[in-house]
């Protein structure tokens, strides 16, 4: 079955701490993303690709770091930096373009 | 930036049609409109897109006002699965630098059904 994963689904950190959050996918997508979506909000961009080893800032990037080194995979680290980290973290990927995104469960990331 | 405004919250009744309005009085002649919707806790699903022409899927039906400063989402027939938040959405070409493919979610709209 052809989709986008993202794990773990649940994701507990210390203050201070770096955590890095999986995405990957199998649809051959050259473009993906990360967003980030708050309670009761609309999503929004941390940073995408649209090939590999190659990435963008979206509006919220400071705090976060990201690499491409495969087609298939799109890492997230939270980083110490990013000073309200608790939220629902989405992946997403499309072949580019106008085309449509297809995205993953979703990490819900809690700072304690 | 082209943004969207869409009502908070819906009703509707089970088995009924459901038009969901959008404005977008800035949009540009090359921005596409985009639908997605997404279900408590999972990730956002594209349900369908279109630039001018009315669009039909399996899923729904977009229809786009011939100036293009609004459009409407229809369900032809609401379900208790259709419940969720719909997302109106612009691609977003200036802010990217002409990346493509970058969507610019708002809050949407909150659809309940009703049995």
């Amino acid at each position: 079955d052809g989709g986008i994963t993202q794990s773990p689904k649940y994701l507990f950190r210390k203050e201070g701490q770096n955590v890095t959050l999986s995405c990957e996918q199998n649809l051959n997508h050259d473009a993906m993303y990360w967003y980030r979506q708050d309670p009761g909000q609309g999503l929004r961009l941390i940073y995408y690709s649209q090939i590999v080893n190659d990435f963008q800032k979206g509006d919220i990037a400071e705090g976060y770091s990201v690499s491409r080194e495969k087609k298939e995979s799109f890492p997230l680290t939270v980083t110490s930096a990013q000073k309200n980290p608790t939220a629902f973290y989405l992946c997403a990927s499309s072949t580019g373009g106008d085309n449509e995104q297809f995205f993953g469960p979703g990490t819900r990331l809690t700072v304690l | 930036d082209a943004k969207t405004t869409q009502p908070n919250s819906m009703e509707s009744n089970e088995e009924e049609p459901v038009h969901l309005p959008c404005n977008h009085s800035t949009i540009s002649g090359t921005d596409y409109i985009h639908w997605y919707r997404q279900l408590p806790s999972q990730g956002p699903e594209y349900v369908i897109h279109g630039l001018t022409s009315n669009v039909n899927n399996r899923m729904a039906s977009l229809a786009i006002a011939e100036d293009r400063k609004s459009s409407t989402l229809i369900l032809h027939r609401a379900t208790l699965r259709d419940a969720a938040v719909y997302y109106c959405i612009l691609r977003d070409w200036v802010r990217y630098g002409g990346s493509q493919g970058n969507l610019i979610f708002g809050k949407g709209t909150k659809l309940s059904v009703k049995p």
